[in-house]
């Protein structure tokens, strides 16, 4: 499993747009990238997908450069109520594949 | 979205009791049920991997008669803490993925279950 690297903390303050970047240099032809949101006291939710390029969704955006070593979670215009942890996790495409979570980033957006 | 639900969403227990917590899948089914544990300010610990009508799958150090998981149908594994310690207090959570899903191996997380062993 490539293993990924993200800034363990990041400040920000309401309406500004965050990015996250993670890095993961060893990840596999058929891994893909996917980031999970964690609210404290809750399960884990998933916030966005990709393989390569661009994604976007109502939620945030997904930017994967052309060698897939990295990729950055946006998040526009942040409120209070995303103060969470993020974590960005690479998973091979296999039906049955295990998530292991890395330490994530947590998020903290200030009035 | 697909929902999956835990109970007890908290639980507080004596030492040396045995404590279960149901996972359920309620609007899909799972073939394959991970269970994770995580401690105050850690990441999420991957404990074991629980396949419908078979053996669960532990991670290393995961101890599987402390840790007992059993998945008797497409919609709900259980795992049971035996003889619980102040040491396993922890937040556990499920996780599960739809048979139906595609090569992305979307999970769908539980609302996590908070075990307390005084």
């Amino acid at each position: 499993l490539a293993k990924t690297t993200q800034p363990i903390s990041m400040d920000s303050y309401e309406g500004q747009e965050v990015n996250i970047t993670c890095s993961h240099n060893n990840i596999a032809t058929n891994d893909y990238i996917t980031w999970y949101q964690q609210f404290p006291s809750q399960g884990p939710r998933f916030i966005i997908q990709g393989y390569k390029t661009k994604v976007t969704n109502e939620v945030a955006s997904l930017f994967i450069p052309a060698d897939r070593k990295s990729s950055t979670l946006s998040l526009p215009r942040v409120s209070l109520s995303d103060t969470a942890v993020y974590y960005c996790l690479v998973v091979p495409m296999d039906s049955s594949y295990k998530l292991i979570f890395g330490s994530g980033t947590r998020l903290l957006v200030r009035p | 979205g697909a929902v999956v639900s835990q109970h007890p969403s908290r639980v507080i227990c004596k030492s040396g009791t045995s404590v279960k917590i149901e996972c359920r899948s309620l609007d899909f089914q799972a073939t394959t049920m991970f269970w994770y544990r995580q401690f105050p300010k850690q990441s999420l610990m991957l404990m074991a991997t629980s396949n419908e009508g078979s053996k669960a799958t532990y991670e290393q150090g995961v101890e599987k008669d402390k840790f007992l998981i059993n998945h008797a149908s497409l919609t709900l594994s259980t795992l049971t803490v035996t003889s619980a310690h102040p040491e396993d207090s922890s937040f556990y959570i499920c996780s599960a993925r739809d048979r139906l899903a595609g090569l992305y191996n979307e999970q769908f997380f539980g609302p996590g279950t908070r075990l307390t062993v005084l």
